[in-house]
């Protein structure tokens, strides 16, 4: 089956600051990469996701992008805020899972004003 | 925002009980999910449908059960709790395009 693996495990950046989380896959099958985000005593929310014939995706403050070829896709948080801060999970789907998503282990975003 | 209700968002209760979780969307969503969230922060797989009748176990091995006799329902159940299932149960349901929608979350403590 899919593993997703998700690094670092906690991140504490700079306000303003950009911030970055990685992800591998390991099923090449996979097309499907959503982003959630999860604060504090709420569930996962979705904020931004890609499908694999997508290389780079934005919205706003945040992107993602998807290198197939290797396996990895990553967040990208720019001009970070305060409210930014919470538990980032990624994701990948695919046919071969029966469009279930495997969630990466998570990271613990610190924006620090 | 999406549509999803779980109940109730917080229990306590005591070894052997029986519990059920609640989880309800409006949103007519086909495939239903309950995962595990540990302070671990890892979300666990434990239950999914893909319609009424159907239910199947998910990555995570659990003692719980679900059912699914309507499409907008999909509670979970516990018949002897144990303190090995302190955890957050988090429900979710997928649209046509595959994105999860989760719940609140429930908090179950057992004492």
């Amino acid at each position: 089956g899919e593993n997703v693996e998700q690094h670092p495990s906690t991140l504490s950046v700079q306000e303003g600051d950009s911030a970055v989380i990685k992800c591998t896959y390991s099923d090449s099958a996979s097309n499907y990469f959503p982003w959630y985000k999860q604060e504090l005593g709420k569930g996962p929310q979705l904020i931004i996701d890609i499908r694999s014939n997508v290389g780079e995706k934005k919205d706003q403050r945040i992107a993602v992008t998807l290198n197939k070829t290797a396996k990895h896709f990553s967040l990208h948080i720019t001009e970070t805020q305060p409210e930014d801060s919470a538990v980032y999970f990624c994701a990948a789907s695919g046919e071969t899972s029966g469009s279930r998503l495997t969630f990466g282990e998570g990271t613990q975003l610190t924006v620090n004003p | 925002e999406a549509d999803i209700y779980q109940t109730p968002r917080y229990l306590v209760i005591g070894t052997g009980k029986k519990i059920t979780l609640e989880c309800s969307q409006t949103m007519g969503h086909d495939k239903m999910y309950w995962y595990q969230q540990d302070p671990g922060m890892e979300l666990h797989l434990i239950h999914y449908s893909y319609g009424v009748n159907s239910t199947e176990k998910g990555d995570l091995s659990s003692e719980s059960t679900v059912s699914r006799i309507r499409t907008e329902h999909f509670p979970l159940t516990l018949e002897s709790a144990r303190p090995s299932h302190t955890s957050q149960y988090l429900c979710a349901s997928s649209g046509l395009r595959g994105e999860l929608f989760f719940g609140e979350g429930s908090r179950l403590t057992v004492l």
